[in-house]
């Protein structure tokens, strides 16, 4: 397709579960970032990846958030014991580069940690 | 202090009317904005970039004040269609344009 596509678009965990979301960004963009939104916030930054290179990990909450882009396209983020302060939206958003651009959403992955 | 704030809200607006949010931020060395929109269970949707001066789309007018380090939309002739999240955010612009929002203004145009 055209945009960036995730899944699973909802996933509903129990406390302690490992959970895994994957993001497959647009053709061509070699920048990746995911963002975590929490009921009724704006979306926070959690890691950055420019092709296969994690550049930044500074908003990863905590060292149980682990995200991974081997190959330069296919990104996974994976969040080990979830715990119910998980529960979020994970975006994942590409960038093209370039001046004037900016970067665009995937629809997220609703994760409720019960 | 967030890096980017914003009222959030809501904005209870008639149709047809005006409407204005204010974003403020504290990073003096952003230098890309951009206004986003963000539907109910939806992802955030690049609605405006706002470069310089600012920049008019129809009926959105986008402004930057670097003095003041605040950033506005305008929405003119407001729609029931324009009810959403209003959401800014600020870049770096240094070639990877992470960005950092602020929460969002809700906006309900009412019939």
């Amino acid at each position: 397709g055209a945009g960036v596509s995730q899944s699973p678009r909802y996933k509903v965990a129990k406390r302690g579960q490992d959970v895994a979301l994957r993001c497959d960004p647009i053709s061509g963009h070699v920048s990746l970032f995911w963002y975590q939104q929490a009921l009724g916030q704006g979306p926070e930054f959690l890691t950055y990846f420019q092709n296969e290179a994690q550049l930044d990990k500074s908003g990863l909450p905590s060292d149980r958030f682990f995200a991974e882009r081997p190959e330069g396209s296919v990104s996974t983020l994976k969040i080990q014991r979830t715990q119910q302060e998980d529960s979020a939206v994970y975006l994942c958003a590409s960038y093209p580069g370039g001046a004037g651009n900016t970067i665009y959403f995937g629809e997220g992955s609703w994760l409720t940690v019960v | 202090r967030k890096e980017v704030e914003q009222d959030p809200g809501p904005f209870n607006v008639p149709e047809g009317a005006t409407v204005a949010f204010n974003c403020t931020y504290s990073n003096s060395a952003s230098q890309s904005f951009f206004w986003y929109r963000q539907d109910c269970r939806k992802e955030p949707k690049l609605l405006m970039s706002v470069y310089s001066s600012g920049n008019e789309d129809g009926r959105f007018t986008a402004q930057l004040n670097r003095a003041s380090q605040y950033i506005s939309l305008l929405i003119r002739d407001s729609k029931l269609s324009d009810s959403a999240t209003y959401l800014c955010a600020g870049g770096s612009n240094f070639g990877n344009e992470k960005l950092t929002f602020g929460t969002g203004t809700r906006l309900t145009i009412i019939p």
